[in-house]
């Protein structure tokens, strides 16, 4: 079966551009998250959704990240006015549930600001 | 705020060797705990999971252990191969909000 996927997979952009990254999660898959991996570090927590609400946006760093999920399934991750400390590779991950239960992983964006 | 840590950051073993992979957590209060295997330029890929109420999980050549009280998980591998090399992340799920160790990055030489 099919599994969470990213577009795109790589993203080079010059500084002050926004960017959008997408995730598709596994279909019928409740919780949605975005993650945030800097070079040589763990995954950090952005922000989780449960169906199409966002219920946790507290580790989005600044106002100029946005995340959507209008309908419940596919996310957008909006960077606008992208700075060089932007630079990582986003990770999306779905869950079956709401809930601490599994979460299954994409393969990420990596996000180059230049 | 939950802190994870994982020690030792790297660590290279001949081919065959068994070897335990360490993380500790600050905040006792987990609703469960994820190893999670990643390879260069990859996305994570779910390895085991522990909930609060479990001592440990076993898949094939991997057992994790889980004591809650003391704040402290390892990974187990038996008899490692080459395709084991990875990098190795251990996550704690306080009910959404999931926080990660840095990894450790294995090397399993021929």
């Amino acid at each position: 079966g099919a599994g969470v996927s990213q577009s795109p997979r790589y993203k080079v952009a010059k500084r002050g551009q926004d960017v959008a990254l997408r995730c598709d999660p596994i279909s019928g898959h409740v919780s949605l998250f975005w993650y945030q991996q800097a070079l040589g570090q763990g995954p950090e927590f952005l922000t989780y959704f449960q169906n199409e609400a966002q219920l946790d946006k507290s580790g989005l760093p600044s106002d100029r990240f946005f995340a959507e999920r209008p309908e419940g399934s596919v996310s957008t991750l909006k960077i606008q006015r992208t700075q060089q400390e932007d630079s990582a590779v986003y990770l999306c991950a779905s869950s079956p549930k709401g809930g601490a239960y599994e979460q299954y992983f994409g393969p990420g964006t990596r996000l180059t600001v230049t | 705020k939950q802190e994870v840590t994982q020690i030792p950051a790297a660590l290279s073993v001949p081919e065959g060797e068994n070897l335990v992979l360490n993380c500790s957590f600050t905040d006792s209060a987990i609703y469960n705990l994820q190893w999670f295997r990643q390879d260069p330029g990859k996305g994570l890929t779910s390895l085991l999971l522990i909930q609060s109420s479990q001592r440990e999980q076993t898949s094939g050549r991997l057992n994790a252990s889980l004591d809650k009280s003391s704040g402290r998980s390892t990974l187990y591998i038996a008899a490692s191969q080459p395709g084991d090399s990875a990098t190795y992340l251990c996550a704690v799920d306080n009910n959404n909000d999931m926080r990660f160790g840095a990894g450790t990055r294995l090397t399993v030489k021929p």
